[in-house]
């Protein structure tokens, strides 16, 4: 049984370009969540959605940044425009359902680099 | 609202050394309380949680206690090893999960 799986692992682009960050949760799960680790702070909650809803978007910057979670395939983050500002790493987890939420399984993240 | 504050790091201690990393907390009701732990490439994993006052967590030699009155949950471990070096979380589920800015141990043979 696999974990939350993220690709890529690492993801450079330019500023102006669009990132998308993928996750597929653990099998089973249908709750994800979105977080953003800056470098020398915590994580940072940007979005939980279950799937095909967005329940709780209130981390979330309300421009360029949007995330969807379809009946089929992984949970992608999406960003537009990138700046610098926006490298970060960015993790995923899953939980079997929101009451579970402690027991969240998280992906090894993606690291995006803005250039 | 809910938070967490806890001890910036980054620390670095010997071998055997005995650890303490503080962990504070503002919340509404009565929050379920975690240590999250992240690994060198690795994502976070849940170490030991707490879910009423006075409850203490333990895990791999790791432990903290849930302290209303001081509304702290410090972990502390009383011999580290060079494997525990990696960056610790504090974290409470109240509504949803807050996180605390992590803490970075290092540990020194």
């Amino acid at each position: 049984n696999a974990g939350v799986m993220q690709n890529p692992r690492h993801l450079v682009r330019r500023r102006g370009q669009e990132a998308r960050l993928r996750c597929s949760p653990m099998k089973g799960h249908s709750h994800v969540y979105w977080y953003r680790q800056l470098p020398e702070e915590g994580l940072k909650f940007m979005v939980y959605l279950q799937k095909e809803n967005i329940i709780d978007e209130s981390g979330m910057p309300k421009e360029r940044f949007s995330a969807e979670f379809p009946k089929e395939g992984p949970s992608i983050l999406r960003i537009q425009q990138v700046v610098r500002g926006d490298s970060a790493a960015y993790f995923c987890a899953s939980s079997l359902s929101k009451t579970l939420e402690e027991k969240l399984f998280f992906g090894s993240g993606t690291q995006l680099s803005v250039l | 609202g809910n938070s967490v504050t806890q001890m910036e790091g980054p620390v670095t201690l010997s071998e055997e050394a005995f650890l303490t990393i503080n962990c504070t907390y503002t919340a509404t009701g009565y929050p379920s309380l975690f240590w999250y732990v992240q690994y060198p490439g690795e994502g976070l994993q849940l170490l030991l949680k707490a879910t009423k006052a006075d409850d203490k967590g333990s895990n791999k030699g790791f432990e903290a206690t849930y302290r209303k009155e001081t509304t702290s949950f410090h972990l502390e471990k009383g011999s580290v090893q060079v494997s525990d070096s990696a960056v610790y979380f504090c974290a409470l589920k109240n509504n949803d999960m807050r996180f605390g800015a992590g803490t970075r141990l290092t540990v020194k043979p």
